[in-house]
């Protein structure tokens, strides 16, 4: 199974900062993953699919990178609706599995 | 739009059996792959099971093969995750999600909570 290490599992932060999350894959996933916004009590948001297309509606002060093993999602400028709890996912090959999670919370 | 609604979520004991159905509306559902995702209380995602959009391929992690079945009924639009022999560590909150054909979720349920407990 290919492992997804999401760092750092916690991360504090103000409104305006930039901020980057890591996903690395424990074997290559080429360009295969996505990344999700969780709120508490809600479901995952797509955010990024093929590591740096933008869903749509999606604010643009999101971005992805990255290809084979390492991969990095970056927020420019944060807002107060963005604080919430980031996950990264390959599909790549079964089983899909996910990241254990980047919690964003305000510093 | 698109809808995706979970039902058929409860108590369950250790050892029994639940169905849990997923209707779909606002897109044509035979034409996508679908999934069921689930979350731990606290925790993170774990995928549960794929199937195609004719039900002719199916997916499974590999700690519920050979109790949970996926199945689908497109005449109804609707999705279905068959659970038996549950176990205390499958309590979660199910979710059911539309599956892009690349393997991202394009949309998710509210989801379900299942809870395994005597």
């Amino acid at each position: 199974d290919i492992q997804m290490t999401q760092s750092p599992s916690t991360l504090s932060a103000s409104v305006g900062d930039r901020v980057t999350i890591t996903c690395r894959a424990s074997q290559s996933i080429s360009f295969w993953l996505a990344w999700y916004q969780q709120k508490p009590g809600k479901a995952p948001k797509l955010l990024i699919y093929k590591a740096s297309s933008l869903d749509s509606g999606v604010p643009s002060r999101f971005s992805g990178s990255g290809s084979g093993t390492e991969f990095t999602l970056t927020i420019s400028s944060l807002q107060p609706e963005d604080f919430a709890t980031y996950y990264c996912q390959q599909s790549h090959s079964y089983p899909y599995t996910f990241g254990r999670g980047t919690k964003l919370q305000i510093k | 739009e698109v809808q995706l609604v979970e039902s058929g979520g409860g108590l369950v004991q250790p050892g029994g059996s639940l169905t849990l159905s997923c209707a779909g509306s606002g897109f044509s559902f035979s034409s996508y792959w679908m999934s069921w995702v689930r979350q731990a209380p606290g925790k993170g995602l774990e995928w549960v099971a794929n199937i195609k959009q004719d039900g002719s391929e199916k997916h499974y992690v590999d700690s519920v093969k050979g109790r949970f079945t996926i199945s689908r009924d497109n005449a109804r639009n609707s999705l279905y995750l068959q659970m038996d022999s549950l176990r205390a560590e499958e309590t979660a909150v199910y979710y059911c999600a539309r599956l892009d054909r690349s393997g991202y979720y394009l949309d998710w349920g509210q989801g379900t909570l299942v809870t395994v407990s005597s």
